[in-house]
């Protein structure tokens, strides 16, 4: 089972920031918050990922709470090729190297950018 | 550079055949994941091959076997088609250790009648 809630769908106007929460309130210490989207037809793509800190990179930014148990995806200027489904995951590593390790995919979240 | 390449792009197969799928990862890649997405779902893991053997496997039967090849290439292999079995099955590769970014292909679109 999916180790985190999305919700269904979201919707969001073009130009303006998309944030997409997520929630993992069982993730353990050495696991980190992944996330990735999925035009339709299309394999997923991955966007970013952390452990702790917040992070951004050329695509969005990802908000991770202190407690670590909820993550919000930012992107700050959303386009209409930003719609997509984006997922949310918690990667379980195969070891306490984090090497390896399966991606357990929810259902993710719909989001419609609208003009 | 080339991504990940999957073959056959689509395929068509009737109950109890076998089919193989196959999977190129992104050069420089050694570890290779296989998923399976049933429509309106999100992918669920099959398993993870990295230097040839199979590491990790998820709640999938044993109708579901792979293979990778000492080129790193991979295959996916379903024997007795049901006719849920029915999905897009992607292949993902990562680097080797913390093979943080998975890069998947554009998947197989399977269809069992």
């Amino acid at each position: 089972d999916a180790k985190t809630t999305q919700p269904p769908s979201m919707d969001c106007a073009e130009g303006r920031a998309a944030n997409l929460p997520c929630n993992h309130s069982t993730i353990s210490g050495n696991e980190y918050v992944y996330w990735y989207r999925q035009i339709h037809s299309q394999g997923p793509q991955y966007i970013i990922h952390g452990l702790k800190n917040n992070e951004t990179n050329e695509m969005a930014s990802l908000i991770i709470t202190e407690d670590r148990k909820s993550s919000t995806l930012i992107l700050p200027h959303a386009t209409l090729r930003d719609t997509a489904v984006y997922y949310c995951i918690v990667r379980v590593a195969e070891n306490i190297y984090n090497q390896g390790g399966k991606l357990i995919f929810g259902q993710g979240t719909e989001l419609s950018v609208k003009p | 550079d080339a991504g990940v390449t999957q073959s056959p792009t689509h395929l068509i197969k009737t109950r109890g055949q076998q089919v193989t799928l196959r999977c190129s990862p992104k050069s420089g890649h050694d570890t290779v994941s296989w998923y399976q997405q049933a429509l309106g779902q999100g992918p669920q893991f099959i398993f993870q091959y990295y230097e040839e053997e199979e590491r990790q496997r998820g709640n999938f039967p044993d109708r579901f076997s792979g293979h990778q090849f000492p080129n790193y290439s991979s295959e996916l292999n379903v024997n007795a088609l049901l006719l849920g079995d029915s999905a897009l099955y992607l292949c993902a590769s990562s680097g080797t250790g913390a093979a943080h970014e998975q890069f998947f292909g554009p998947g197989t679109r399977l269809t069992v009648l």
